[in-house]
């Protein structure tokens, strides 16, 4: 069965704490693989993807993720987290491949609060 | 720069009445993805169409649930006879090729009484 399981639904950090989210997925084939992140009360933002290549992503806001392949896993890491990263994040899958397309499938999503 | 438009944001029915739910993906973006959020959940894929067509409706329900991505004009997602259950918010993706990252939309939040 394909899925995406993040580990942490709930995560509360201080500011300047390190973050570090993660996200295993189960999928039969090649795979492209995305973070989002949703504010309160926004639409879900893209904050990186992977498709193929280096398996360390930097994506926008200082974030980056690493693709272990024989873990199944693409797991979120900032250095140093501000207030503003308080949101939703969403760890996405979907086949890659020319029979393939963008038919997301998501995690639950992991909510992140950052107290000054 | 418009990106993914949805309407209304806020939309609250009466068991048994038609919800329409409406999408106008960004400009240049031929691929529509509908996807669904409950409650403490993540969002699960609908349908995914391109202009004029369903491309799979996998993840609609059979009954009840249908959507359309017409030549001119947004794409529609119709939930006729709603029932508490259908409570959760839509969400609305686009992008210009069926491989290429998807935009989404805000999202429309639907309350059922």
């Amino acid at each position: 069965a394909q899925s995406v399981s993040q580990h942490n639904h709930h995560v509360i950090l201080s500011e300047a704490a390190s973050l570090e989210l993660g996200c295993n997925y189960s999928y039969g084939g090649t795979v492209n693989l995305f973070w989002y992140v949703q504010y309160p009360g926004q639409h879900l933002q893209l904050l990186l993807k992977y498709f193929s290549g280096d398996p360390l992503v930097k994506g926008i806001k200082g974030v980056e993720a690493e693709f272990i392949k024989s873990k199944f896993s693409f797991n979120l890491r900032k250095p140093s987290v501000q207030w503003s990263d308080t949101a939703e994040y969403f760890c996405a899958v979907s086949g890659a491949g020319s029979g393939g397309y963008n038919k997301l499938i998501f995690g639950a999503g992991t909510r992140l609060a950052v107290h000054p | 720069n418009a990106g993914v438009m949805q309407n209304p944001r806020h939309l609250v029915r009466r068991r048994g009445q038609e919800a329409r739910l409406r999408c106008s993906p960004m400009k240049g973006h031929s691929h529509v993805y509908w996807y669904r959020q409950l409650p403490e959940e993540g969002l699960k894929f609908m349908v995914y169409l391109q202009k004029e067509n369903i491309i799979d409706e996998s993840g609609m329900p059979k009954e009840r649930f249908s959507a359309e991505f017409p030549k001119e004009g947004p794409s529609i997602l119709r939930i006729q006879q709603v029932v508490r259950g259908d409570s959760a918010a839509y969400f609305c993706a686009s992008s210009t090729e069926k491989h290429q990252p998807q935009h989404f939309g805000d999202g429309t939040r639907l309350s059922i009484l």
